[in-house]
């Protein structure tokens, strides 16, 4: 089945320590998205990259880093510089070819205490 | 700038009945894409329906059906015979237009909360 994987679901860590996210995809698509989602709000985007060994900073980018060494990985690092981190992470991936519809993973929930 | 305005930030609806969720945009491209996703307390985000800028008919999926009315810039979600496991968030997205530039970024609206009753 292809699809999108993210792990782990839950994820809890102290404060002032790194976290790295996963984010895998076997969709064979070129684009790939980080987003954020706090409760009671929509989704806001952190990064994202529409090609291996390229990616651009997006609304939130300040306390994250990425890496897109594979076109079917795209790992998430929440920093000790992200000031809130504790929230919903989604990861996401589209086509660069019409309609663009993202697909998404199952999402991590991190808490950081 | 681009943005996208869901006024409603909960609603109810008999089981059976239809449901319009209300979506409003503002971009001033002329190519754009219009999304609509929902997300059950699972949480992950799950396509629904698109909507191009230049699609002549109105989008539909099963029981659900986009009402576009690009005059007015609105892009309403309709649900058709409601069910139970219709109850969950939704979310409006708009794809920034290929004009200036090739991105296939979303902008998402904050949602509506859709509980539907028996």
């Amino acid at each position: 089945d292809g699809g999108i994987t993210q792990s782990p679901k839950y994820l809890f860590r102290k404060e002032g320590q790194n976290v790295t996210l996963s984010c895998e995809q076997n969709l064979n698509h070129d684009a790939m998205y980080w987003y954020r989602q706090d409760p009671g709000q929509g989704l806001r985007l952190i990064y994202y990259s529409q090609i291996v060994n390229d990616f651009q900073k997006g609304d939130i980018a300040e306390g994250y880093s990425v890496s897109r060494e594979k076109k079917e990985s795209f790992p998430l690092t929440v920093t000790s510089a992200q000031k809130n981190p504790t929230a919903f992470y989604l990861c996401a991936s589209s086509s660069m070819w019409g309609p663009y519809e993202q697909y998404f993973g199952p999402g991590t929930r991190l808490t950081v205490t | 700038a681009q943005k996208i305005t869901q006024t409603q930030p909960g609603m109810f609806v008999q089981e059976k009945e239809a449901v319009t969720l209300d979506c409003t945009y503002d971009t001033s491209d002329p190519s754009y894409g219009l999304f609509w996703y929902k997300q059950p307390s699972s949480g992950e985000m799950i396509f629904l329906i698109y909507q191009g800028s230049y699609d002549q008919q109105n989008a539909t999926e099963g029981r659900y059906s986009l009402n576009f009315q690009k005059a007015r810039k609105s892009a309403n979600l309709v649900i058709s015979a409601s069910q139970l496991g219709d109850s969950a968030m939704y979310f409006c997205a708009m794809r920034e237009g290929r004009y200036g530039g090739a991105t296939n970024k979303l902008i998402f609206g904050t949602g509506t909360l859709l509980a539907v009753q028996p």
